[in-house]
């Protein structure tokens, strides 16, 4: 079972908005699209900013969200701030977990 | 508020068996996923496997054949053992949580802060 696949990186300026897209078989995904997006700054552990594909969790920024259509998941981030510079993976259940393979963001 | 707290032997040698344990406080097992996932130096995230407090488990199929979790409920804790490590081993290892029930629905919502664990040659 390979990872979900991510684009390696994606830029933008302060104020734009970016999209990071996952994408995976019918299989990775499941019938319930259990997708999570996860955020994890140089040093630090991984954090939790979207569940169940398009939800936020408590104090998780606006700017952040979620979609999905067909077999490719998508996370979106408007408004860039410098502190959104990090990686961001998405990960899926199906009877277990499986993490794309991460996606570097770049605030120019 | 649950907590998780990863703790180890430190530095293993090829082909040894390395153990972890994972601390809950703040909550209990039940209805919960309990995880173990790790990252290498520089690499992203790897799924490692995952067991339900009735000690039900599930394990990445390019782990399992080296991989135990296990549960003890009366201690608040839950392990990992690996068998045969190598360097390629190496890495940040985390425990997580993820809700079935009620709350951030099958999303790993509380980490521990990861222990490294190096191994070598």
């Amino acid at each position: 079972q390979s990872a979900l696949t991510q684009p390696a990186s994606v830029s933008g300026s302060p104020g734009q908005s970016i999209t990071i897209s996952c994408t995976g078989t019918s299989n990775d995904f499941g019938s319930w699209h259990l997708v999570s997006w996860y955020q994890q700054h140089p040093g630090e552990g991984p954090k939790l900013i979207i569940y169940e594909g398009s939800k936020r969790p408590s104090g998780v920024s606006t700017r952040f969200s979620g979609s999905r259509s067909d077999n490719t998941a998508s996370l979106t981030i408007s408004g860039l701030q410098a502190e959104d510079e990090a990686h961001y993976y998405c990960c899926s259940y199906a009877r277990r977990w499986l993490f794309g393979g991460g996606t570097q963001l770049t605030v120019l | 508020q649950v907590q998780l707290q990863e703790s180890g032997p430190g530095p293993v040698k090829s082909s040894e068996t390395l153990s972890l344990t994972c601390s809950v406080s703040g909550g209990t097992f039940g209805s919960d996923y309990w995880i173990w996932v790790r990252q290498a130096p520089g690499k992203g995230l790897e799924y490692i496997g995952h067991i339900y407090y009735t000690g039900s488990t599930h394990y990445s199929p390019s782990l399992q054949s080296r991989v135990t979790i296990s549960v003890d409920t009366s201690k608040n804790q839950f392990s990992l053992t690996l068998t045969s490590v190598t360097p390629a081993d190496t890495a940040t290892y985390y425990c997580a949580r993820a809700p079935t029930v009620t709350g951030y629905y099958y999303a790993m919502d509380v980490w521990g802060p990861g222990t490294t664990v190096s191994v070598s040659s």
